[in-house]
């Protein structure tokens, strides 16, 4: 089953644009986090934000999560060619210790 | 180089056979992970151990079956395999469980299963 649920499934922009991408999850979370996948290759940690947490920055990349929405987005700035990947939203409910991943969201930066 | 091992990379092989997946961790850390990814089904959590015992069970198929070993590696045992089994295997690590981790999980490659 999945827990998070990514959209738009699908995205394209052109480099030096924003690009959002948002994930819904149906139950309470220990914390939220967001991974890319480069075609056909391992997925790559991107950043972990704790369900008492509101927002979180790393380099381009900046993460907002609101827990009465059950609901996070991931911003990339200022976007680049190299950023085309599958993102993905995962999370664990409760106490579980299933980390859960969404169908992720497509990115397609053309330069 | 994320630092988890996963061997084979390409695996192909036919139905009704039985393949052995092996992953190792990143050094120090004691939770092996395994996922499935297909195309229809996206990434499916499939089983999570712990320094050596199973914590948590996804949605793993009787015919497949996993352990960990005390040096922490871990296989994953694929039997009497379907065309449906092709997929990507992965396996991550991380230095305690999904509850407790504020870190994220590390990914390897990935072996690549298919079945003909």
């Amino acid at each position: 089953s999945q827990q998070g649920e990514e959209d738009p499934q699908a995205l394209s922009i052109q480099e030096g644009e924003n690009a959002t991408m948002n994930c819904s999850y149906k139950t309470s979370i220990n914390n939220l986090q967001w991974y890319r996948q480069n075609s056909g290759r391992g997925l790559v940690h991107l950043i972990l934000i704790r369900s008492n947490e509101r927002e979180k920055h790393s380099g381009r990349l900046r993460v907002t999560l609101d827990t009465s929405k059950k609901s996070s987005s991931l911003l990339i700035t200022a976007s680049r060619a190299a950023d085309t990947a599958s993102y993905f939203c995962a999370s664990t409910q409760g106490g579980s210790e299933k980390l859960v991943f969404g169908k992720g969201t497509k990115l397609t930066v053309n330069p | 180089d994320s630092g988890v091992t996963q061997t084979p990379k390409h695996l192909i092989t036919a139905t009704g056979q039985r393949v052995t997946l092996r992953c190792s961790p990143r050094s120090g850390d004691l939770s092996v992970y395994w996922y499935q990814q297909s195309l229809d089904q996206g990434l499916q959590f499939l089983i999570h151990y712990y320094n050596g015992e199973e914590r948590a069970k996804g949605n793993i198929l009787e015919r497949f079956s996993a352990q960990q070993f005390p040096d922490l590696h871990s296989e994953l045992n694929l039997s009497s395999l379907e065309l449906g089994d092709s997929a990507l295997y992965f396996c991550a690590s991380s230095v305690g469980g999904p509850s407790l981790n504020n870190y994220g999980y590390t990914f390897g490659s990935g072996t690549r299963l298919t079945v003909v």
